[in-house]
């Protein structure tokens, strides 16, 4: 596609459920990141991905945090049981091999824990 | 903590003024980034500086890179209503991959 896409756009889910958040990278790019921003904050990394090496999950605030990325494109980012406190708007972008500094964005998804 | 830290948190112009933001970071860097992010969705990258350069132009942007100061700041020249955004400035940290860290961000509102 023309750029990074995510959906659902929107989730109001009830503490304790399960979400799923899905982030299709631009065609080709190898490296996949998600990031978290909380309402008026900068963005804060979760996890990274790149081509068929282990990912870097350095980023995962906690053990319901899980992420994986199927046939090196599309990646889903899973919370589990959700809290309040996962509240956010969760930013997926991609770069390309070799010129990993630049990364494109999705529009996010923004997660409301009731 | 933050690598990345933007001052000043809010910024109010009138179209037509320039608009500086300034972004500290702590430790050393491969590069530094700017973005722009309208409505708190998706981030537009705007300009990418090199830890070797010390200033890079696009269009009415100008990025300095001061990396004895550790600071950055973005210009933006003849300011219009459409620049009104939240400004982030994010750093490409040596030995921590491609993961980029973010600051805050300044948020810019301009008056037409």
């Amino acid at each position: 596609g023309a750029g990074v896409s995510q959906s659902p756009s929107n989730k109001v889910t009830e503490k304790g459920k399960d979400v799923e958040l899905r982030c299709d990278p631009i065609s080709g790019h190898t490296a996949l990141y998600w990031y978290r921003q909380s309402l008026g904050q900068g963005l804060e990394f979760l996890i990274y991905f790149q081509g068929n090496s282990a990912p870097d999950k350095s980023g995962l605030p906690s053990d319901r945090f899980s992420a994986e990325r199927t046939g090196g494109s599309v990646s889903t980012l899973t919370i589990q049981r959700t809290q309040q406190e996962d509240s956010a708007v969760y930013l997926c972008a991609s770069s390309l091999m070799g010129q990993q500094e630049t990364q494109y964005f999705g529009p996010g998804t923004r997660l409301l824990v009731l | 903590s933050q690598q990345g830290e933007e001052d000043p948190q809010a910024l109010s112009i009138q179209e037509g003024e320039n608009a500086t933001m300034n972004c500290s970071y702590k430790t050393s860097i491969n590069n530094l980034q700017w973005y722009r992010q309208n409505s708190g969705r998706g981030l537009v990258h705007l300009i990418l500086i090199r830890s070797n350069e010390r200033e890079k132009h696009s269009g009415r942007l100008r990025v300095t890179l001061d990396t004895s100061k550790k600071s950055s700041s973005l210009l933006i020249t003849a300011s219009r209503a459409a620049d009104t955004a939240s400004y982030f400035c994010a750093t490409d940290v040596m030995g921590y991959g491609n993961k980029l860290v973010f600051g805050a961000g300044t948020i810019l509102r301009v008056k037409s």
